[in-house]
């Protein structure tokens, strides 16, 4: 059984372009979770897809967009990128709404 | 989602138990109580969950105590692999809702 895979592992941007993660799922999930998480803090929750939609966000600027695909792997589109937004971009995914997550092992997005 | 309380940091000895505390006194009866844990620069790792029972699986142990207030997360023999950041998460189980993570607790085990 294969885990949560992410690309790329480190990214470097430079503020005002834009960016896009690459997620895919563990076998069999169906739903998938981006999470951030700024240096020396606790994951927070961006947004969750099921089924090819959104449904659940956190408190994220519209400039945090994402896709889920029919073979439930997802993207994390940022644009206008910040300096703030440099961190570890995580994804988990889970086989049932509301289950445990599994978690792949990050993007660090690095911006200048 | 309610809120959880977590020491800071924690120290154990290779081989013994590791027990680490978590309250939660504003659970509702329909979260469930996750731990998860996070080596350094990896991604979080799912360890346990429950409702209202005590749990047990190939990593761990989880005692909740029976108003739910609080629970346990035991490792029965630590090892130097253990050393991590343990989080303690409530959360209702159902579509849309996110992992809320905290601080956590920092475990290290030395030899």
């Amino acid at each position: 059984e294969t885990g949560v895979t992410q690309s790329p592992t480190h990214l470097i941007k430079t503020r005002g372009q834009q960016v896009t993660l690459r997620c895919s799922s563990q076998s069999g999930h169906n739903t998938v979770s981006w999470y951030q998480q700024a240096l020396g803090q606790g994951p927070q929750f961006i947004f969750q897809y099921y089924r090819e939609e959104e449904n659940g966000r956190g408190n994220f600027p519209p400039r945090f967009s994402g896709l889920q695909f029919p073979n439930y792997s997802s993207e994390l589109n940022v644009n206008a990128l910040e300096l703030d937004d440099s961190a570890l971009y995580l994804c988990a995914s889970s086989s049932v709404q509301g289950g445990e997550q599994y978690f792949g092992p990050g993007t660090r997005l690095t911006v200048t | 989602d309610a809120k959880t309380t977590q020491p800071t940091s924690m120290d154990c000895a290779e081989g013994r138990a590791a027990n680490l505390p978590c309250n939660h006194s504003t659970i509702s009866g329909n979260e469930y109580v996750y731990w998860y844990r996070q080596i350094h620069s990896q991604g979080p790792q799912y360890i346990i969950h429950g409702l209202k029972n005590n749990e047990t699986n190939e990593m761990a142990s989880l005692i909740i105590t029976e108003d739910r207030k609080s629970s346990t997360l035991i490792l029965p023999h630590a090892t130097l692999r253990d050393t991590a950041v343990y989080y303690c998460i409530v959360r209702v189980g159902q579509a849309g809702t996110a992992l809320i993570f905290g601080k956590g607790t920092t475990l290290s085990v030395s030899s």
